[in-house]
């Protein structure tokens, strides 16, 4: 029974480049939550998705960052044209019913390094 | 004024001690309460949650809740050097356009100290 499955687990990107951040929830979830975590921050809420629609997407920048859950694969967040300070730990969550009521399982992280 | 807030510390205490971490919360309609543990490098786990007002055990765990305080603890009793570990207070305020939101506070670390 898998966990959240997150990659790459590292990345690094050049400025201006294009990163792409993978998530899979866990079986049988259908609500993904995207965070990101700066160095001796908290977790910092991005979007929420469901399969084909964006929930709420509040936490994102207007900007460069975009986010998708499609029918079929895992959920997508890109990052065009990066820049240093996007360098983040960025973290997936997925629950089985859109509440919070019970918490988040967290996937292992994608750690986003630009350069 | 942030959603949720905690010490950041470092809270640091001698093995077998009790540590305490607090966290108090902005929103009082606030629903779930939750802490997780993550350890430098890795992701969140987590390991407690409350949802009533008292205190809730778990092995060497114990949340306590108070919902006219705003507040919400987390005793670790006999402390463990594996126990030491940044500790992330979060809260889920169950209605409205953030229903599945959790807030999370920026963070406790703590070493337990052999």
């Amino acid at each position: 029974n898998a966990g959240v499955m997150q990659n790459p687990r590292h990345l690094v990107r050049r400025r201006g480049q294009e990163a792409r951040l993978r998530c899979s929830p866990m079986k049988g979830h259908s609500h993904v939550y995207w965070y990101r975590q700066l160095p001796e921050e908290g977790l910092k809420f991005m979007v929420y998705l469901q399969k084909e629609n964006i929930i709420d997407e509040s936490g994102m920048p207007k900007e460069r960052f975009s986010a998708e859950f499609p029918k079929e694969g895992p959920s997508i967040l890109r990052i065009q044209q990066v820049v240093r300070g996007d360098s983040a730990a960025y973290f997936c969550a997925s629950s089985p019913s859109g509440q919070g009521k019970y918490g988040y399982t967290f996937g292992s992280g994608t750690r986003l390094t630009v350069v | 004024q942030k959603e949720v807030e905690q010490n950041s510390g470092p809270l640091s205490v001698p093995e077998g001690a009790i540590a305490s971490l607090n966290c108090t919360y902005s929103d009082r309609v606030s629903q779930s309460f939750f802490w997780y543990r993550q350890y430098s490098g890795k992701s969140p786990e987590l390991i407690m949650s409350i949802y009533s007002n008292g205190d809730k055990e778990d092995g060497r765990f114990t949340a306590q809740l108070n919902k006219a305080s705003q507040y919400v603890s987390l005793l670790i009793r006999d402390s463990q050097p594996s126990d030491s570990a940044t500790y992330l207070c979060a809260v889920n305020k169950g209605r409205g356009s953030t229903l599945g939101r959790l807030y999370f506070g920026r963070g406790t670390q703590l070493t337990v100290w052999p």
